[in-house]
């Protein structure tokens, strides 16, 4: 089942902070974050395992509750270059270890 | 420059005419996959691979074939196209499973079917 993300759309001033949320409704294995540009690819920015290691994006941040099944993307002091969609894709467990389960997507807007 | 690599990167084409979108990496990935991506829709898993001649269903496979010939090459088949599979496709790999590596994407294929 499709992780939901919330909100749908954001648009903040640069500098501000914003949170963007993926619950699911299933235990989670590991939480993925991507941002994609308009027209471009999606672009890996974290990891989030069970237990709580984490790889990727040294200025985002990234929590993972697993008992509330969801995680949250830190973007602090955005920049004009943050605008994008953002995704998260979620593993249930190790042994689907060949799909992810991604969500809708968030929209991020940032004005000068 | 390790990349992930496809073509065409624009496809107008008609109802029912065969078409092959390819896909290389050149990172040595065992894992593989074709999305499709719709508005609103986010990203949806047509196919996947996790190694040579290994390759299984995503959530989307009706009216697609793949082949996994070689660990480089991932191509998508529309046998016979209809214009709900008017979408922007997607070519990911990652090292091993996408659980817990990074996926690397192609540029994307912006198909039309008329």
């Amino acid at each position: 089942q499709q992780p939901v993300q919330s909100p749908q759309a954001v648009i903040l001033r640069e500098g501000e902070d914003a949170v963007i949320n993926c619950s699911s409704s299933k235990a989670l294995y590991s939480v993925h974050w991507y941002r994609q540009k308009h027209g471009e690819a999606p672009v890996f920015l974290m990891i989030l395992l069970k237990g709580g290691e984490q790889k990727g994006h040294e200025k985002i941040s990234a929590s993972f509750n697993e008992k509330k099944q969801q995680s949250s993307l830190y973007l602090t002091a955005s920049q004009l270059s943050y605008s994008g969609t953002y995704f998260c894709g979620t593993a249930p467990d190790m042994d689907s270890n060949y799909q992810l389960i991604w969500g809708a997507g968030t929209k991020l807007i940032i004005k000068p | 420059e390790a990349q992930v690599t496809q073509n065409p990167r624009y496809l107008i084409t008609v109802t029912g005419k065969k078409l092959t979108v390819t896909c290389s990496q050149n990172m040595n990935h065992e894992y593989m996959s074709w999305y499709r991506q719709d508005p609103g829709l986010g990203l949806r898993q047509i196919y996947y691979s996790m190694n040579v001649e290994v390759t299984d269903k995503g959530d989307v496979p009706e009216g697609y074939k793949v082949s996994r010939k070689e660990k480089r090459n991932f191509p998508l088949i529309l046998e016979s196209p209809s214009p709900n599979q008017t979408s922007l496709y997607f070519c990911a790999s990652s090292l091993f499973g996408p659980s817990t590596d990074t996926q690397y994407f192609g540029p994307g294929t912006r198909l039309t079917v008329l």
